[in-house]
């Protein structure tokens, strides 16, 4: 079974520093791809990043970047130079190769300020 | 490119009215397609999940069905919708590296 925990319900940040987000995860599957998703009040659910389990290299889109361990099954999500429309939620997610089910973590509310 | 059309955005109904909720991918084939739940400020529950055409894996078992008649479509149902049947309702789809998200549909039960 698959179990993705996010241990901070809330933080806030300075505008222009950098945050991270703690994922982490236990699965049986050999191969899986780790997701990072942001969600505003709104409600849309906005693909920030992605990790597979074989990937090398750490994940990096624009100010987002993955910061991957996989011996401690770690996937924390680092966002540099905050800005305002950073507030939202955050949220951690898995999938395995073996059923493809995609679970989420409870997620992570973080708060930029001025 | 690939695209997740979900609708109505908002639905308001009867409690013991029937639902249904469809959710159609473009641009990609043989996706992997979800439907989730969320409560207000809470995370994403996982409802079902479809690898086929007709293949649904059931998440939580309670008053809601769904069903992949095609390739790109995935449809949430029930038969009569209870008060806590409300709740943000989003569809996903999944290939390799990519997950994305619809809309949702906010479904207030009355």
């Amino acid at each position: 079974a698959q179990k993705i925990t996010q241990t901070q319900p809330g933080m806030f940040v300075q505008e222009k520093e950098a945050v991270t987000l703690d994922c982490t995860y236990d699965t049986s599957d050999q191969s899986y791809g780790l997701f990072w998703y942001k969600q505003p009040s709104s409600g849309e659910m906005i693909f920030l990043i992605y990790q597979g389990s074989y990937d090398e290299q750490n994940a990096t889109e624009g100010r987002y970047s993955l910061n991957f361990q996989k011996a401690r099954k770690s996937a924390n999500l680092v966002i540099s130079a905050s800005q305002l429309g950073d507030s939202a939620m955050y949220f951690c997610a898995m999938r395995g190769r073996r059923d493809y089910k995609l679970s989420f973590g409870a997620g992570t509310t973080v708060t930029v300020r001025a | 490119s690939q695209t997740i059309h979900q609708w109505p955005a908002t639905l308001v109904q009867p409690v013991g009215s029937p639902l249904s909720l469809e959710c159609t991918v473009e641009g990609t084939s043989n996706p992997n397609l979800y439907w989730y739940r969320q409560a207000a400020g809470r995370g994403l529950q996982l409802l079902f999940y479809s690898v086929g055409i007709g293949q649904i894996s059931s998440e939580v078992p309670q008053n809601l069905s769904a069903s992949r008649p095609q390739d790109r479509q995935f449809i949430l149902s029930s038969k009569k919708l209870l008060l806590s049947d409300s709740g943000f309702y989003l569809c996903a789809w999944s290939v390799r590296s990519e997950a994305f998200f619809g809309q949702g549909t906010r479904l207030t039960v009355v």
